[in-house]
């Protein structure tokens, strides 16, 4: 059973340009979750989604930034006109359920740099 | 806000020493769980402790929770080269109303061989 699959590993950018990041869960987990990560800092959550629907969106910016769970195929994070501040890891982890103490299983994320 | 945050940010021992690491946090919690993160890797789960438990074991890992001062720590006995990472903790908060784990900025750790 492959864990969680991230890929590209590493994306450089111009500003201005769109990064897509994308995460195929664990065989079977329904349950995605983003997280960014600066540098000598913790995660922090962006957003949470099941097949086809956005659950918790609470952490992820207003503008540029959008994430989907179609169907079929991964999860795709997508940010539009990359600034130098979206340079960080994005994280990406999958669940088989929701709810309390579920344990979230991680990739190995993806780092971004924005020049 | 961080919900949790851990102490110190950062642990330099030698192998063999014991390693601990605490992690304070604000609101109730259902559970707390400790994650392991290397260099450039993404986490891994340690250990999970319900808010009705006090102390739990795995291996050389052992976590306390004493809800009442809203912390918990993590010690690692014997430690080794390979311990060497980023050490988290995640509480439960509902930023959202889901129940989505939520890190602390990570205490990380060198073991010198």
């Amino acid at each position: 059973n492959a864990g969680v699959m991230q890929n590209p590993r590493h994306l450089v950018r111009r500003r201005g340009q769109e990064a897509r990041l994308r995460c195929s869960p664990m065989k079977g987990h329904s349950h995605v979750y983003w997280y960014r990560q600066l540098p000598e800092e913790g995660l922090k959550f962006m957003v949470y989604l099941q097949k086809e629907n956005i659950i918790d969106e609470s952490g992820m910016p207003k503008e540029r930034f959008s994430a989907e769970f179609p169907k079929e195929g991964p999860s795709i994070l997508r940010i539009q006109q990359v600034v130098r501040g979206d340079s960080a890891a994005y994280f990406c982890a999958s669940s088989p359920r929701a709810g309390v103490g579920e344990t979230q299983y991680f990739g190995p994320g993806t780092r971004l740099l924005v020049l | 806000s961080q919900q949790g945050e851990e102490d110190p940010q950062a642990l330099s021992i030698q192998e063999g020493e014991n390693a601990t690491m605490n992690c304070s946090y604000k609101t109730s919690i259902n559970n707390l769980q400790w994650y392991r993160q290397n260099s450039g890797r993404g986490l891994v789960h340690l250990i999970l402790i319900r808010s009705n438990e006090r102390e739990k074991h795995s291996g050389r890992l052992r976590v306390t929770l004493d809800t009442s001062k809203k912390s918990s720590s993590l010690l690692i006995t014997a430690s080794r080269a390979a311990d060497t990472a980023s050490y988290f903790c995640a509480t439960d908060a509902r930023p959202g109303g889901s129940y989505i784990p939520t890190f602390g900025r990570g205490t990380s750790l060198i073991v010198h061989p």
